[in-house]
């Protein structure tokens, strides 16, 4: 099914490890974001891209990056992670004026 | 700056009764408004969006939601809940100071719906 596919689904890491969080949808969608998920603190962005070769940075990008290197795919880098960064992660797209399509997430947690 | 607030945490009805979920905004100009739904364990699933027209806008499961202008609400409504409405809904609002596709949602923090049989 046409969608947005996240993986992986779960992820336990210790405190300085690196890891990739993967985002891929096929619905030819110009804009992807991610998004982390904690209790109390609603959606918050941490990048978004408007199109392969550009991206940008939302409201929480440090500690993260990413790249958009096809339309198609756009992984979220955790460089050194750490305790704060515990939380749900989201990914989500859109065709330009259209709603968003969201993954099913990834729940990090880091310990 | 622009926002969305949503008043109440949680909200609990019983099912078969109205329900509603209350959303208020502010924006510079003319908004963007979009219901999200997001089920345990899930993503977030897009419900309906006002963009111009009709002040009540339908969308999907039996949902609807009234903007209204002087208010500056988007309450979401439904007439008979259902235990299966049980979710986290989420309002937001297009940034529409932002340019082309840039503009970005700005989000609620998100209702918790309990439906009680």
């Amino acid at each position: 099914n046409a969608g947005v596919t996240q993986t992986p689904k779960f992820q336990v890491l210790k405190t300085g490890q690196s890891m990739t969080l993967q985002c891929a949808q096929d619905m030819n969608h110009e804009y992807m974001s991610w998004y982390r998920q904690d209790p109390g603190m609603g959606l918050r962005l941490i990048h978004y891209s408007v199109g392969a070769g550009i991206t940008d940075q939302g409201e929480v990008p440090n500690g993260y990056n990413v790249s958009r290197s096809t339309t198609e795919d756009f992984p979220l880098r955790l460089l050194s992670a750490a305790p704060s960064q515990t939380s749900v992660y989201f990914c989500a797209s859109r065709q330009t004026g259209d709603s968003y399509t969201f993954g099913s997430g990834t729940r990090l947690t880091v310990v | 700056a622009q926002s969305v607030a949503q008043p109440e945490d949680q909200v609990n009805v019983a099912e078969g009764n109205p329900l509603t979920v209350k959303c208020t905004y502010s924006v510079s100009g003319n908004p963007y408004l979009f219901w999200y739904v997001q089920y345990p364990n899930r993503g977030l699933q897009f419900l309906l969006k006002y963009i111009t027209g009709d002040n009540l806008v339908k969308g999907s499961y039996g949902f609807e939601a009234e903007f209204n202008k002087s208010q500056t609400s988007f309450h979401l409504k439904k007439p008979s809940a259902l235990v299966s409405d049980s979710a986290l809904y989420f309002c937001a609002v297009r940034d529409i100071l932002a340019a082309g596709n840039n503009r970005k949602l700005i989000w609620g923090l998100g209702t918790s719906l309990a439906v009680n049989p």
